[in-house]
């Protein structure tokens, strides 16, 4: 079946650091889409990419779909606190409605 | 609230025993579908309805975990037999036909 390979899977960065992750695929999306997951809740639309070469933004974040349709990134332009949190990508195939998530990457922000 | 239900937030409950968790999602959504995340992982498709179409249950680990949608609203996910690889947080997002999906905040499922 299809793997969602997310990394890094931990960051450790300071507030005001530019941060970015990826994830990369064993077959062929055409939708990719970002979440992030605070403690206690469910994941949080960030981002959706549905094009390939697309690229997007929602403020501080910027995140791209990739040329060959089996990876995407995402970046977070000048941390902020409530940056923290787990970041996971996810993937969708033609004709298929249910996605593939990554393993995640958990971002924490040194004081 | 405009957003996707879940309960109970939590369920604590005994090996063998039988569980049933409950989702509203957004009114009109007409995708429902079920992940199941353990500790540290990322989110694992247990089950997929579409409208009145024959939901898509390729997900489910066993057989003793079945899931049913009423009215095209309301949707629950009922783990029979309960065992500690169970242990889990089972979330339920909802969708318009061919967006993203919006998720709940799950329901924590301890089994002892």
């Amino acid at each position: 079946g299809q793997q969602l390979n997310q990394s890094p899977q931990s960051m450790f960065i300071q507030e005001g650091e530019d941060v970015s992750m990826n994830c990369t695929s064993s077959s062929i999306f055409n939708t990719w889409l970002w979440y992030k997951q605070d403690p206690g809740e469910g994941p949080v639309l960030l981002i959706a990419l549905y094009k390939a070469g697309e690229l997007t933004s929602n403020g501080r974040l910027t995140a791209q779909f990739g040329i060959t349709r089996k990876d995407s990134f995402l970046n977070i332009s000048a941390s902020i606190p409530s940056d923290v949190g787990i970041y996971f990508c996810a993937g969708r195939s033609f004709g298929n409605e249910k996605l593939t998530f990554g393993t995640g990457t958990r971002l924490t922000i040194i004081p | 609230g405009a957003g996707v239900s879940q309960s109970p937030s939590n369920k604590v409950t005994e090996k063998g025993k039988d569980v049933e968790l409950r989702c509203d999602p957004i009114s009109g959504h007409t995708a429902l579908y079920w992940y199941r995340q353990s500790l540290g992982q990322g989110l694992e498709f247990l089950i997929y309805f579409q409208g009145n179409s024959a939901p898509d249950k390729s997900g489910l680990p066993s057989d003793r975990f079945s899931a049913e949608r009423t009215g095209g609203s309301v949707s629950t996910l009922t783990i029979q037999r309960t065992q500690q690889e169970d242990s889990a947080v089972y979330l339920c997002a909802s969708s318009p036909t061919g967006e993203p999906q919006h998720f709940g905040d799950g329901t924590r499922l301890s089994i002892l």
